[in-house]
């Protein structure tokens, strides 16, 4: 059962522009939400991270939004950059606990 | 500051037999998670560490087996390697109480 589903499969941007990914997830039980950035070859790396007693949260370009409610959260990525291509991967955890469960992975090309 | 290690980077097995993959956590760090990531796919939890002792498995038989040593290293143990057993594996390393996870770059195991 995938417990947090992610969208889009791929995605073409721009340079310059905003790119959006979409998790949701199922399990109410989940209290921390990452977004992971991977490249070929390598283990993923963390980009940003947010709890879900907040809405929103920014570190330079990137932007995580956050919908309890709905159980949904996003990724934008502004002023996309060619170096911004990698597979970006949603997660959450539970409470108490870090055992990650992982969206399938968006693939990201930033066009120059 | 010393970040995931993994050894080796690269293995190929035959069916039938036995692997022994190893991690070394970032420094300070007491817990470790192991994932399993099939190509085109999300990381998925094996197992996680904490001092020592399993906390928490995810969804793979017994023949998936870990140790954690007194200086928090790790083993990944794997009996009985089927080929859909390829897949590019990944440690990472956290405090339990705080969520962040960090990745090694992973070994990727090819069965054959």
């Amino acid at each position: 059962q995938q417990q947090v589903k992610q969208s889009p499969q791929s995605l073409i941007v721009q340079k310059g522009g905003i790119s959006i990914i979409n998790c949701a997830y199922e399990n109410t039980a989940f209290d921390y939400f990452p977004w992971y950035q991977q490249f070929p070859g390598k283990g993923p790396a963390l980009l940003i991270a947010i709890r879900p007693d907040v809405s929103e949260k920014k570190e330079g370009r990137f932007t995580i939004s956050f919908n309890k409610s709905a159980k949904q959260f996003s990724l934008h990525i502004m002023d996309s950059q060619p170096g911004d291509s990698a597979t970006y991967f949603c997660a959450a955890s539970p409470e108490y606990g870090n055992k990650l469960v992982f969206g399938a992975g968006t693939i990201l090309r930033v066009k120059s | 500051e010393t970040g995931v290690t993994q050894s080796p980077t690269h293995l190929i097995k035959t069916r039938g037999q036995q692997v022994t993959l190893r991690c070394s956590s970032q420094s300070g760090h007491n817990t470790v998670s192991w994932y399993q990531q099939a190509l085109g796919q999300g990381p998925q939890f094996i197992f996680q560490y904490y001092r020592e002792e399993e906390n928490g498995r995810g969804n793979f038989p017994p023949r998936f087996s870990g140790l954690q040593f007194p200086n928090y290293s790790s083993e990944l143990n794997v009996n009985a390697l089927e080929l859909d057993d390829s897949a590019l594996y990944l440690c990472a390393s956290s405090l339990l109480t705080i969520e962040t996870q960090y990745f090694g770059p992973g070994t990727r195991l090819l069965v054959l």
